[in-house]
Order: structure tokens, then C-alpha cells, then sequence
């Protein structure tokens, strides 16, 4: 069965510090990939998703980037925190494809800014 | 881009009510989901329904495409049940998900 594990579970960075998350998937290949942000207040936002090694896709232009070294590692990165980076931030993964079938999400990041 | 309403915002009930969730969209979806973030945050798959009807349990869920609303359906709640419930749909033009800004629940005993 697919699994998707993403680490660290919670993090605590000071302002201009960098930012690595990382998110693998088991059991699958060729998957899209995809990060996801969410703020105090609920919303879902989509940051990037990834349909192949090395194709990374922006929604949302700000301080982050993504890459995807391997078919099943998606990463996460800034140069220099913002406060406003401050989230929960999880990683998704669905099928090759992708539109017409389930996402499903690793447990999340809790990264809080200081 | 595609707008998802759902509603109501926040329900307080008591252990073993029933209740509905609606989720509106404004334009013709090929994917649609309904998931539960529990206390811990962890996002939980309820139902792949981008139409038709399925029921898991006591939970059920109706998509009518045609009209551009999804019901879930919470039968006997419990208080594990307690936490946020997000609707999502992706359109034939998108390529991720976009999410509601979720209803949520809170079961007392």
C-alpha cells in the first residue's frame, strides 16, 4: 500500500533562518506531487505541485520554493523565514494524472516563526 | 478560479444528532472530496464523490454535479467526530485541489 511520510512533525525557526521540509512517498511511482499551506483560520492553500522530477509548478508567488530531486521526494525550502511563513504545511500525493482520482495527505508541519 | 462555499461554518452538537454539511461549487468539477482534519491536524479522507452517492458507516456523502452541490451526511455523531470538514473539487481545467474553507464540527457529550 501507498504511504506518505513528511518530517519534521513540528519546527520552531527564528526570523532569516532557511527551511528544509521533506515529504516521500512509498508505494507508488511516477506520483504528482504537492504542497499545501494552512494558516490560522482553516484555508487550504495550494503552494506547488510537481507532475514529474524537476517540473515544479508555483501557485502562489512568495518567500518558498519547491524541488523534486527524486520521482518520490518533494521538498521544501526558503532561504530566509518570514514571520509570515509562520503554518501548517503538508504534503500531498495523488496518482499519475491525477484529476480524476483521491489526494491524499502526510500528517503535516507545524512551523512556527519566531 | 473555481469558488467552494460550504456551509454552515460552525455546528455544535450533541453526542448521537444528526447532521448535513453542504459544500456549493461554481462550476462543473471532475474531482471532488470531503475530508476530516482532526485535533492533531491530520487530514482524513472521507469520500472520493465527484457524483453519485456512497455511505462508509455513518457517514454518507451525495454529489449532484448537474447542480453544483455536495452533501455529507453525519448520522449518530460521536465526539470523535469533532474537528473540521473540508470539501475540495478540482475543475477539467485546474490541477490541484481547491479547498473550502471548511465547517467546523464540535460534539459534546
Amino acid at each position: 500500500s501507498q504511504t506518505i511520510h513528511q518530517w519534521p512533525a513540528t519546527l520552531v525557526q527564528p526570523v532569516g533562518s532557511p527551511l528544509s521540509l521533506e515529504c516521500t512517498v512509498e508505494g507508488t511511482s511516477n506520483p504528482n506531487l504537492y504542497w499545501y499551506r494552512q494558516a490560522a483560520g482553516r484555508g487550504l492553500q495550494l503552494l506547488f505541485y510537481s507532475v514529474g522530477i524537476g517540473q515544479i509548478s508555483s501557485e502562489v508567488p512568495q518567500n518558498l520554493s519547491a524541488s523534486r530531486p527524486q520521482d518520490r521526494q518533494f521538498i521544501l525550502s526558503s532561504k530566509k523565514l518570514l514571520l509570515s511563513d509562520s503554518g501548517f504545511y503538508l504534503c500531498a500525493w495523488s496518482v499519475q494524472g491525477g484529476r480524476n482520482s483521491p489526494l491524499h495527505f502526510g500528517n503535516g508541519t507545524r512551523l512556527t516563526v519566531t | 478560479g473555481i469558488q467552494v462555499e460550504q456551509s454552515p461554518p460552525d455546528l455544535i452538537l450533541q453526542e448521537g444528532a444528526n447532521s448535513t454539511l453542504r459544500c456549493n461549487f461554481s462550476d462543473s468539477v471532475n474531482n471532488l472530496q470531503w475530508f476530516h482534519q482532526n485535533p492533531w491536524g491530520q487530514l482524513i479522507n472521507l469520500f472520493y464523490i465527484p457524483s453519485g452517492t456512497k455511505q462508509n458507516g455513518r457517514l454518507s456523502a451525495t454529489t449532484v454535479a448537474t447542480e453544483r452541490y455536495s452533501l455529507l451526511y453525519i448520522s449518530s455523531s460521536q465526539t470523535t467526530d469533532s474537528g473540521v470538514y473540508f470539501c475540495a473539487v478540482l475543475t477539467n481545467s485546474g490541477y490541484a485541489l481547491n479547498f473550502g474553507k471548511g465547517t467546523s464540527l464540535l460534539v459534546t457529550p
